[in-house]
């Protein structure tokens, strides 16, 4: 099983739809990212969070230690957003030891 | 601008070649990483290098071959790969690996390798 969980693997929805996407893990953490890679392959860090929520423009970042879940929130979704996203955590008793789920692929239609 | 740059972006080797993918940051960050992003599976950390010492090395096996002549430059070298080791190869930074708030990664573009 692994460490750090996505939903949904794949995800297809209409421009301007809300959208989430899930995270959940089972080990003990420092800091939770969310991270955006471009078909190219090109990564881009999007949050990073220990507690709480983020927001940067669209996008919206939530954890909650306690139940070792975070979610990534697109609102007013558009087809630039299409793009895979990964969770990352940072595990709080191996220096620097990244765990990374397996994405989940966004695609936004016009 | 990444901030962190790498080359080459597509790169095809047969089993008996040797080459080397390179990995330069501008960040002034003091660590760096090599990742390997195979197909529907999650990113693998192989190495860790913090002021230029590598302080992790993720059984990655001995084809594979860091390098780290300073903390701005990172390479990877490559000699007599599998088929197998066609993926895409990630280099990130970061500012360091200690303190009570992490510093989040910086990644490049990776460079594709596919193994003929």
């Amino acid at each position: 099983k692994n460490e750090v969980e996505q939903s949904p693997q794949n995800l297809t929805a209409q421009e301007g739809e809300f959208i989430t996407i899930n995270c959940s893990y089972s080990v003990g953490i420092s800091a939770l990212h969310w991270l955006q890679q471009h078909p190219g392959g090109g990564i881009v860090s999007l949050f990073m969070l220990s507690s709480g929520k983020k927001k940067h423009g669209r996008l919206i970042a939530t954890i909650n230690i306690q139940e070792k879940h975070s979610s990534l929130h697109i609102t007013a979704s558009h087809p630039r957003d299409s793009a895979v996203y990964i969770c990352a955590v940072r595990l709080d008793y191996r220096d620097d030891k990244i765990i990374f789920g397996k994405g989940t692929r966004l695609h936004i239609l016009p | 601008e990444t901030g962190v740059t790498q080359t080459p972006r597509h790169l095809v080797m047969g089993m008996t070649n040797k080459k080397s993918l390179k990995c330069e940051q501008h960040l002034g960050h003091n660590a760096m990483y090599w990742y390997k992003q195979s197909a529907k599976k999650p990113l693998e950390l192989m190495f860790v290098y913090s002021l230029e010492e590598r302080v992790e090395n993720n059984s990655v096996p001995s084809r594979f071959s860091p390098e780290c002549p300073n903390s701005s430059h990172l390479f990877l070298h490559l000699h007599t790969l599998q088929p197998e080791d066609s993926a895409l190869y990630l280099c990130a930074s970061s500012q360091d690996l200690t303190g009570p708030i992490n510093s989040p990664l910086h990644f490049g573009n990776g460079t594709r390798l596919t193994v003929t």
